[in-house]
């Protein structure tokens, strides 16, 4: 079975300032998907960023950049030029590609980041 | 276009009762999928439909079932209550199911009170 962990529970920054939310995952799988999603505090999911596990070029979604480490199954979310909307819940997910059981989001169990003004 | 929509909002119930939740998926995706969020557990997922067929289903007693109707609206239910299924329930679309690899769009979510 996929597990995701973010180890985490909890991390604050100061507005403008960079930060780093880490995920770890385990699979056995060797085509599946990674994303990390924001819940603010208003509670609907976005999809922050994406990355495909066959595509060695890290993902970029403006100020929002993942590090991924394929062979160490991690995952890190860098958010760059924090701001205050960027407080929320951030949840990093995994869904293995196919028709089987695990075509599905599997999810961690979220960091709750605080952005500081 | 309208984002998914679910309805109730919030809910209170009692244990021993039933509860049935409505998701009405973004305008063309036929494709729903649901999640139980809760403190302790966190995220999991409960069931995937697509054209009104259960294609997955997570790890949930039979007490838990869903069903999809032909214009991609889904439902579900969970009979004789406990309460530990208090909880956030959401809902999540996409296109189709291919679709569902490049992003789910997740609704504002029900939140479920049991007593």
């Amino acid at each position: 079975a996929q597990t995701v962990t973010q180890s985490q529970p909890e991390m604050s920054v100061q507005e403008a300032e960079t930060v780093t939310l880490s995920c770890t995952y385990d699979t056995s799988e060797s085509n599946y998907y990674l994303f990390w999603y924001k819940q603010p505090p208003s509670r609907q999911m976005i999809l922050v960023i994406r990355q495909e596990a066959y595509k060695q070029q890290n993902a970029t979604e403006n100020r929002f950049s993942v590090n991924f480490q394929k062979a160490a199954k991690s995952f890190s979310l860098k958010i760059s030029d924090s701001q205050l909307g960027d407080t929320a819940m951030y949840f990093c997910a995994f869904m293995n590609r196919g028709t089987g059981a695990n075509s599905k989001l599997t999810f961690g169990k979220g960091i709750t980041l605080s952005v500081r003004p | 276009k309208a984002g998914v929509t679910q309805t109730p909002r919030y809910l209170i119930k009692t244990r021993g009762q039933q509860v049935t939740l409505s998701c009405s998926p973004i305008s063309g995706h036929r494709s729903v999928s649901w999640y139980q969020q809760t403190p302790g557990q966190g995220l999991q997922f409960l069931f995937e439909y697509f054209s009104e067929t259960q294609r997955n289903k997570g790890n949930f007693p039979g007490r838990f079932s869903g069903r999809q109707f032909s214009n991609s609206r889904s439902e579900m239910n969970v009979s004789t209550l406990e309460l530990g299924d208090s909880a956030l329930y959401l809902c999540a679309s996409s296109l189709s199911l291919q679709d569902k690899y490049n992003e789910q769009f997740f609704g504002p979510g029900t939140r479920l009170t049991v007593l």
